[in-house]
């Protein structure tokens, strides 16, 4: 069974560039994560989707950020314009309203 | 994330002995608790996890036990294998579905 795909799994760029990260959940799950884990804070939840909808994105840390969720099966986080603070993992996790999140490989941003 | 401390952010552990990991959480109104596991380079893997109307859960090496009254959860791995060398998170639901992690513990497991 597939398993939740993010795409780049490595991404360098510039700061001031823009970063779109991707995510395509389980088929069947109905809630999408977003989150980010660096060394200072650990893994941070960034925004929650069900049923395509933002629920709580709370955990965005500014306006540079923002993730949109346009069917079922794929999300993007994206972040206008990239900072070197933003350096970090990126994971994306899909659940179908069990108990249980399920976690892609992650994404992992360098903006240098 | 406050609610949650998981206080010793590594363990060393000779192999063939147990290995326990803890949390603590502040928020009442978590209900279910899960331990996921994450190897370098690759995302956190769901491990075991146990409801509130619980206080123990057996999934063969792996042992979770949940303490309501003082909030605490801990893992037990025996016998631990060099294989469990890998940074453990505990995860903490509340009836929003969100999941609340711990800082992660690295365990790492002598031959």
């Amino acid at each position: 069974d597939a398993g939740v795909i993010q795409s780049p799994r490595h991404e360098v760029t510039e700061m001031g560039q823009e970063v779109t990260l991707r995510c395509k959940p389980i088929s069947g799950h109905n809630s999408l994560f977003w989150y980010r884990q660096t060394m200072m804070r650990g893994l941070e939840l960034l925004i929650y989707f069900n049923n395509n909808v933002p629920i709580d994105d709370s955990g965005m840390p500014e306006d540079r950020f923002s993730a949109k969720m346009p069917n079922a099966s794929f999300s993007t986080l994206k972040i206008q314009p990239s900072e070197p603070r933003d350096s970090a993992v990126y994971f994306c996790a899909s659940s179908d309203t069990g108990n249980t999140i399920y976690f892609g490989e992650g994404s992992w941003l360098t903006v240098v | 994330d406050q609610q949650v401390k998981q206080n010793s952010p590594s363990l060393s552990v000779q192999e063939g002995r147990i290995s326990i990991l803890n949390c603590d959480y502040t928020n009442s109104m978590f209900d279910y608790f899960l331990w996921y596991k994450k190897y370098p380079a690759e995302g956190p893997t769901f491990l075991i996890s146990i409801s509130s109307i619980k206080d123990k859960n057996e999934d063969g090496r792996f042992t979770v036990f949940l303490n309501k009254s003082a909030k605490h959860l801990s893992l037990h791995i025996v016998p631990s294998q060099p294989g469990d060398s890998a940074v453990y998170f505990c995860a903490f639901r509340s009836n929003d579905y969100k999941l609340s992690f711990g800082a992660g513990t690295t365990v790492t497991v002598r031959a």
